[in-house]
């Protein structure tokens, strides 16, 4: 099986501008999540989606969301962009359906704010 | 909150030498559980998983974890290091309940092995 594919995997934006990250899960997986990387806060949360609906959110501000399509397809939006959101962005995908919930990573897409 | 403590940001161990990484959770259920191993400029990789079916956990690459509620603690181990071991170790929890698909990771432990 094809494991998980995110694209771009290089992204250098300016600030104030928008930017979507694309993730393809396993196919099969019906759950999405994100992650933001950074040196300073290490891994973090973002959203979960789960058959088209966000299941669960992470504590970050409205500029960022998400979304998942019908195939399983999710992306992800940062709109007015800031330095600070400078990071690896890791996408997961898991069967979703039924704990332990063991979720496969993407190669990441690494978002540049300038 | 639930949260996860790796101790050691850094270790550093020959080839052939024990390697252990230390992880203590903080939750009054215990949680699922994981290792997730990083290399430079690639996600992560799923190393092991703890469920409650067993507190000895076998991994891949030779790694396994053992959980212990009495600690807390899910530390990852390997008999022997390899080069290729060299890598950044994060330790995760799930919570149980309503958690779904949402891990808190530790800050992680780069793992260097010498010659």
């Amino acid at each position: 099986k094809a494991g998980v594919t995110q694209t771009p995997r290089y992204l250098i934006k300016t600030r104030g501008q928008q930017v979507t990250l694309s993730c393809s899960p396993i196919s099969g997986h019906r759950s999405v999540s994100w992650y933001q990387q950074t040196p300073g806060q290490g891994l973090q949360f973002l959203f979960e989606y789960f058959s088209e609906t966000q299941r669960n959110k992470g504590n970050f501000p409205g500029r960022f969301s998400g979304r998942q399509f019908s195939n399983s397809r999710s992306e992800m939006n940062v709109s007015t962009l800031e330095l600070g959101d400078s990071a690896l962005y890791l996408c997961a995908s898991s069967l979703g359906a039924q704990a332990p919930y063991e979720q496969y990573f993407g190669p990441g897409t690494r978002l540049t704010v300038t | 909150a639930q949260s996860v403590t790796q101790l050691g940001s850094h270790v550093s161990v020959s080839e052939g030498a024990l390697v252990l990484l230390r992880c203590n959770y903080s939750s009054s259920v215990p949680p699922y559980l994981f290792w997730y191993v990083q290399y430079p400029n690639q996600g992560l990789q799923l190393l092991l998983k703890y469920t409650s079916a067993a507190t000895l956990v076998k991994g891949i690459n030779g790694f396994e974890a053992e959980f212990k509620k009495s600690e807390t603690s899910f530390h990852l181990t390997k008999p022997s290091a390899h080069m290729s071991d060299a890598a950044e170790y994060f330790c995760a929890v799930n919570p149980v309940s309503g958690g779904y698909n949402k891990l808190i990771f530790g800050a992680g432990t780069r793992l260097a092995v010498h010659p």
